[in-house]
């Protein structure tokens, strides 16, 4: 069955980097686009951008352009999503979603159990 | 970017009463490519819908979805108590995708 397992929680100081890895299983990895949402304290999702497992290509929210990083490495079938100089409005929970192209942003059919990130001083 | 408006904000309504939530696009959704997703308390948000109408797998058909252009609409037929819960629609047909404020269904 399709699984997609994040890494553990993350305390950072304002002005940090914090690197969350979603490892995904059950399905042919590189057949597929792999999206990151956030979520605020009691807010709604937003969208931070996608990567295809296929070729690497990437599509990210204007907002974030220039703070995040989207990778995949498709040995260990692990996405990685990188956020740098982190601000306390970055505190959120932050999951990664499969897309159903890997040629473009698609809607989520599964989705990781979420990281919290919180930034503190 | 496309700004999905969803209405009500909260429904307050009671087990095996019908849900009809509201979501509205500041522009058209290309090819009606609009999500419903739900979410509970502590957990990921679970896709409903993909396509407008389409239910994805392992959805009750009490679930459906409809519409086109800017106006669509997510109804649940008769509601179960695990149905309370917030809805989020969410539009893939551009970048950057988006998704709604949400409605909270809860019991009355």
């Amino acid at each position: 069955q399709v699984q997609m397992v994040q890494s553990g929680a993350e305390v950072k100081k304002p002005g940090a980097s914090v690197k969350v890895s979603c490892k995904a299983s059950g399905y042919t990895f590189t057949s597929y686009g792999i999206s990151w949402v956030r979520q605020a304290p009691g807010q709604g999702l937003e969208w931070m951008g996608w990567i295809s497992a296929y070729n690497g290509n990437t599509n990210y929210a204007h907002k974030l352009q220039g703070r995040v990083t989207m990778t995949t490495d498709t040995s260990t079938t692990t996405a990685y999503m990188e956020l740098r100089s982190l601000r306390s409005d970055d505190t959120a929970v932050y999951y990664c979603a499969r897309g159903l192209s890997s040629a473009w942003p698609d809607y989520f059919d599964y989705w990781g159990q979420g990281t919290l990130v919180t930034v503190s001083s | 970017e496309i700004v999905l408006t969803q209405s009500p904000g909260t429904l307050s309504l009671s087990p095996g009463e019908r849900a009809t939530l509201s979501c509205r696009a500041s522009q058209s959704v290309r090819s009606s490519y609009l999500a419903w997703y739900q979410q509970k308390p502590g957990q990921a948000p679970r896709l409903l819908i993909y396509g407008a109408s389409s239910r994805a797998t392992g959805i009750p058909d009490r679930f459906s979805g409809s519409g086109s252009g800017t106006d669509f609409t997510l109804t649940i037929s008769r509601l179960e108590p695990e149905d309370f819960a917030v809805y989020y629609c969410q539009q893939y047909g551009s970048s950057p995708l988006t998704f709604g404020g949400g409605t909270k269904v809860e019991i009355k």
